[in-house]
């Protein structure tokens, strides 16, 4: 089973200002099967990022994804105040999907 | 407009059983994969199962199979999860999704608003 691993635990970041949040995997990932999702609280994830850099529908391109083999990170350009929430990776791998723990982005 | 609307839930004593239903609307849902997460109170998600579009193959996470069955009626556009000897540790949101699967791809693109299952005594 491939583990995913998110750092940090959590991100104190001011509006206006850049996060890079990272998935490392325990072992090497087809970028294919990368994807990021947000979700915030009482809510439902929502699809960020797939093929590790594909924007999903409706996605603003301040989100972007990046990353090959065994890490990979997603970037906010410029934290809005709707982006403070847990973000998690996602890989699939040999019929079993599996998600990061999450990293949290919180308003500092 | 896509809309996946899960029901079932509820309180269930350990060692009982409940069968979770998700109608699917809005897109072709016998062409697509569909899937059930999990997340348990204040804890992060957990992929639980997988169907095919026409339920020829499934997949489980590790710790429910045996336990829990996916299936799906393509007429009705709904998707079900039979779980059976329910743990406390199965207590979690239940969120239904459509999952994107192929040779180039792997990801949930729409997802419930999930219905809660709490195994307690």
């Amino acid at each position: 089973e491939i583990v995913l691993t998110q750092s940090p635990g959590t991100l104190s970041l001011s509006p206006g200002e850049r996060a890079t949040l990272s998935c490392r995997a325990s072992q090497s990932v087809s970028s294919s099967y990368l994807a990021w999702y947000q979700q915030k609280p009482g809510q439902a994830p929502r699809l960020l990022i797939y093929g590790a850099s594909s924007r999903a529908t409706g996605i603003p391109d301040r989100f972007s994804g990046s990353g090959s083999g065994t890490d990979f990170t997603l970037t906010i350009s410029r934290l809005e105040p709707e982006d403070f929430a847990v973000y998690y990776c996602q890989q699939y791998v040999s019929s079993a999907w599996t998600f990061g723990q999450g990293t949290k982005v919180e308003i500092k | 407009e896509v809309q996946l609307v899960e029901s079932g839930g509820g309180l269930v004593q350990p060692g009982g059983s409940l069968r979770l239903s998700c109608a699917a609307s809005g897109f072709t849902f016998s062409s697509s994969w569909m899937s059930w997460v999990r997340q348990a109170p204040g804890k992060g998600l957990e992929w639980v199962a997988n169907i095919k579009q026409d339920g020829s193959e499934k997949y489980y996470v590790d710790s429910v199979k045996g336990r829990f069955t996916i299936s799906r009626d393509n007429a009705k556009n709904s998707l079900y999860l039979e779980m059976n000897s329910l743990r406390a540790e199965d207590t979690a949101v239940y969120y239904c999704a459509r999952c994107i699967f192929g040779r180039s791809a792997g990801y949930f693109d729409y997802w419930g608003q999930g219905t809660l299952v709490t195994v307690s005594s």
